[in-house]
Parts: C-alpha cells; sequence; structure tokens
C-alpha cells in the first residue's frame, strides 16, 4: 500500500498552460505539503494545509493554488505555466512530527 | 523564523567507512529534528530522528546525536555500503506551530566501492 501517491510521475506540456497534480495520502495525516525541489536538490515548501485550512504560503506565485477536497487529498493547481516552474514537486503528508514523502512528480515546461 | 545549515554539500567515502553530516538551527524552539535519505527519482525518506529531549539515538549503522546548547545535530553513518549513496536532508520542526518544516539544503553521499 501506497502511503502518499502523487499522479501523474512525468508531466511534459507547454508554457502558457493550466496543470493539476493530484496528491492522496492513506495514512490518516491531519497535515499535508507541497514541495518545490529545483534542479539543486533544494526542497522549497509552498503549502501545507491542515484540517483544509492553509497554514502555511510561503512566496510562491498565486498561479499556484492548492486545493484540499478532503483530509485524504491536497491537489496542485499551476495556470500559465512558465519555464521556470520547471522542477520535481513533492506531495507530503504528517501527524505530529512526522512526514512522509510522495514519489514526485516532475514537471517539464517547454 | 528557523534557518536549517547543512554541510558538506558533497561527500564521498570509500565503502566500510564512515561518514558525518553536520546540521545547524537557529531557532531554540525547534524540538524535532527528523533526517531524509533521497534516493535518484524517489522522495525523500524519513530514516531517522530524535527529539529535544534526547540527545543521542542510533538504529543499526546510523546514529544521530543533538547538542541543544550549540544548535546543531550530526547524522553519522557507520560501515558506509554502496546502497548508501544518496542525497541526505536534515530538517528541523517546531511541533508547536502546525508542523512546519524547515530542511537543508542537503548532502550529496557517495560511496565508493
Amino acid at each position: 500500500d501506497t502511503a502518499v501517491s502523487q499522479t501523474p510521475k512525468y508531466l511534459v506540456t507547454q508554457m502558457g498552460n493550466d496543470k493539476s497534480i493530484k496528491c492522496e495520502q492513506n495514512l490518516g495525516h491531519d497535515t499535508m505539503y507541497w514541495y518545490k525541489q529545483d534542479s539543486k536538490k533544494f526542497l522549497k515548501i509552498m503549502f501545507s494545509y491542515n484540517n483544509k485550512e492553509l497554514i502555511i504560503n510561503e512566496t510562491v506565485p498565486n498561479r499556484f493554488s492548492p486545493k484540499s477536497p478532503d483530509k485524504a487529498h491536497l491537489n496542485l493547481h499551476i495556470n500559465s505555466l512558465e519555464l521556470g516552474d520547471s522542477a520535481v514537486y513533492f506531495c507530503a503528508s504528517s501527524r505530529i512530527n512526522e512526514q512522509f514523502f510522495g514519489p514526485g512528480t516532475r514537471l517539464t515546461v517547454l | 523564523g528557523e534557518n536549517v545549515e547543512q554541510h558538506p554539500s558533497t561527500l564521498s567515502v570509500q565503502e566500510g567507512d564512515s561518514a558525518v553530516i553536520k546540521c545547524t538551527y537557529s531557532d531554540s524552539a525547534s524540538n524535532y529534528f527528523p533526517w531524509y535519505k533521497q534516493e535518484l527519482g524517489k522522495g525523500p525518506q524519513l530514516i531517522i530522528d530524535i527529539r529535544s529531549n534526547v540527545g543521542e539515538k542510533k538504529d543499526q549503522r546510523i546514529a544521530v546525536t543533538l547538542n541543544k546548547t550549540a544548535k546543531h545535530f550530526s547524522l553519522h553513518i557507520t560501515e558506509t555500503q554502496p546502497e548508501d549513496s544518496a542525497v541526505y536532508f536534515c530538517a528541523a520542526s517546531i511541533s508547536d506551530t502546525g508542523n512546519q518544516f524547515y530542511f537543508g539544503t542537503g548532502t550529496s553521499l557517495t560511496v565508493i566501492p
């Protein structure tokens, strides 16, 4: 059983398009996150949701919007994609302290 | 806010030798310090963690130490094996403030057979 899953694993798209990445966790965790990992492997927090409320929103462009239909899902919507959005995006979830990551989605914007 | 620094950024060791990765943090309120291993093409995986009421924790070949006074914590891997090659991240968390995690910049470890 996959604890934190993401789809798709790879996403190649043209500049200006709108895309979504889905994330699901079956751990019963209260908090979910989205991270962006650039080519230098730096992990940057983008959003986190706790009980469907946004509790962290770092300085990311408003083209990025997290949407949580329920506690087990946190999807990431990206509008008007730009070349600089190319990266690996990781979903994660946590309860109390332990945080678990999904396998990542490699986004390539052409 | 919290600032976590991690060194070195790259580390090469011979198989069987030990590897040490060090991190420092700035916020004395941080009370949980996990370490993650990221293999190529995969997400970071929690390998060991330590809480602020403990000075050292060991799990087989890996151990973590915490010095609260100096605000630094370290990962120690003994008897390294080629499969230990990966990127390792340290992190700090203040569990009372909504599960915010602050990550170090990562260490790429290569174990040479």
